[in-house]
């Protein structure tokens, strides 16, 4: 399997600019997860799904983040309009409901915001 | 509510010498505490985790770790350290209980001095 799939690797933006992260999680896996990573705050979870479906978004920093899951092998992470504050690592991860219950990670998006 | 704490932001230990990286937790139930490896511009990788049974779980890499019910302590241990050990380490919890939420600790920062 490839693992989990995250695009663009890489992403500079300006203030105020529309980003769209991507992640495609193993196939599979019924679990996805948002996380957002910088160096202040560690590793934060924003938001996760089950079956598609948002449980808990408690984590999502502002109205200007929003996140979907269409289908069971596509969600998107958007930031609307963005800021610098914004700048962090952006994981996506997925799992599988059994009893060993691990998250496998993407490599990450890095997003910057000038 | 749940919480993990690495006490650590960074541990450093000569290359060959067993090495030890700290972890508590609180949980209202029973937990399920797992350990992630992080190397530079790479996600999370997992390690080991202990759900029930032997105490003491054996992972991968030479990983292990002791899960301490008294102390709710979930130690990383290692009995001889490599060069290419030297990442960042998270913790995690979830209480057995709950859905499928997990909380990571804040990350130790390992250094293996050659």
């Amino acid at each position: 399997d490839a693992g989990v799939i995250q695009s663009p690797r890489h992403e500079v933006t300006e203030m105020g600019q529309e980003v769209t992260l991507r992640c495609k999680p193993i196939s599979g896996h019924d679990y996805l997860f948002w996380y957002r990573q910088t160096m202040m705050r560690g590793l934060e979870l924003l938001i996760y799904f089950n079956n598609n479906v948002p449980i808990d978004d408690s984590g999502m920093p502002e109205d200007r983040f929003s996140a979907k899951m269409p289908n069971a092998s596509f969600s998107t992470l958007k930031i609307q309009p963005s800021e610098p504050r914004d700048s962090a690592v952006y994981f996506c991860a997925s799992s599988i409901w059994d009893m060993k219950e691990t998250q496998y990670f993407g490599p990450g998006t890095r997003l910057l915001v000038l | 509510a749940q919480s993990v704490a690495q006490p650590e932001d960074q541990v450093n230990v000569a290359e060959g010498n067993p090495l030890t990286v700290k972890c508590t937790y609180s949980v209202s139930g029973n937990p399920y505490l797992f350990w992630y490896v992080q190397y530079p511009n790479r996600g999370l990788q997992f390690l080991l985790k202990y759900i029930t049974g032997d105490n003491l779980v054996k992972g991968s890499y030479g990983f292990e770790a002791e899960f301490n019910k008294s102390q709710t302590s979930f130690h990383l241990k290692k009995p001889s350290a490599l060069v290419s050990d030297s990442a960042l380490y998270f913790c995690a919890v979830r209480d057995s209980g709950g859905y499928q939420k997990v909380t990571f600790g804040t990350g130790t920062k390992l250094q293996v001095i050659p």
